[in-house]
């Protein structure tokens, strides 16, 4: 089974400008969480979508949005660029396993270069 | 606020050698707590996940503990091998998100 796709591997961007991110999850994975990466940093939640609904939202502007699709693929937006946007952007599936636990699955990200 | 800790940042060992890296989190209520391996510039590839109510978990040569009621985990890595290099990140999950460590950067030297 193919993995997490990402798309694109890397942009680049100029400030104020408008990026769009997307993901395609694990064939049968209905959830779908984003990631902000900063160099030397662990990742930190931005979102999450169930089901086409957001379930959760980090602590990010509202410059930050995301949509789920009807075939569980997803879209990250970020609107007006600033330059400590620049980070790597990953994207994870998970599946609600029988006990109730999420086990995520990342994908390769998206480095996004904001100049 | 639910914060993870790593310690090391960084280490450096001979092939062959075996190793402990540690993590630790300041609320124990969590569903589940995973490690994962990073390499540069690439995403995450998930080692072992622990639910809350396991003690450990074992994949070849990896072993990570979980101790949820002092807030520590263990990543335990035998025979460590020069493709072992990679920064290991450990996440805890409290609900539908995980919450990351800054991560151990392991380097293996043959």
């Amino acid at each position: 089974d193919a993995g997490v796709t990402q798309s694109p591997t890397h942009l680049i961007k100029t400030r104020g400008q408008q990026v769009t991110l997307r993901c395609s999850p694990i064939s049968g994975h209905k959830s779908v969480s984003w990631y902000q990466q900063v160099l030397g940093q662990g990742p930190q939640f931005i979102f999450q979508y169930y089901e086409k609904e957001e379930r959760g939202r980090g602590n990010f502007p509202d410059r930050f949005s995301a949509r789920q699709f009807p075939n569980y693929s997803s879209e990250l937006n970020v609107n007006a660029l600033l330059l400590g946007d620049s980070a790597l952007y990953l994207c994870a599936s998970s599946l609600i396993k029988s006990t109730g636990i999420y086990e995520q699955y990342f994908g390769p990200g998206t480095r996004l270069t904001v100049t | 606020k639910q914060e993870v800790t790593q310690i090391p940042a960084a280490l450096s060992v001979p092939e062959g050698e075996n190793l402990v890296l540690n993590c630790s989190f300041t609320d124990s209520a969590i569903y589940n707590l995973q490690w994962f391996r990073q390499d540069p510039g690439k995403g995450l590839t998930s080692l072992l996940l622990i639910q809350s109510s396991q003690r450990e978990q074992t994949s070849g040569r990896l072993n990570a503990s979980l101790d949820k009621s002092s807030g520590r985990s263990t990543l335990y890595i035998a025979a460590s091998q020069p493709g072992d290099s990679a920064t290991y990140l450990c996440a805890v999950n409290p609900f539908e998100k995980l919450v990351f460590g800054k991560g151990t950067k392991l380097t293996v030297n043959p």
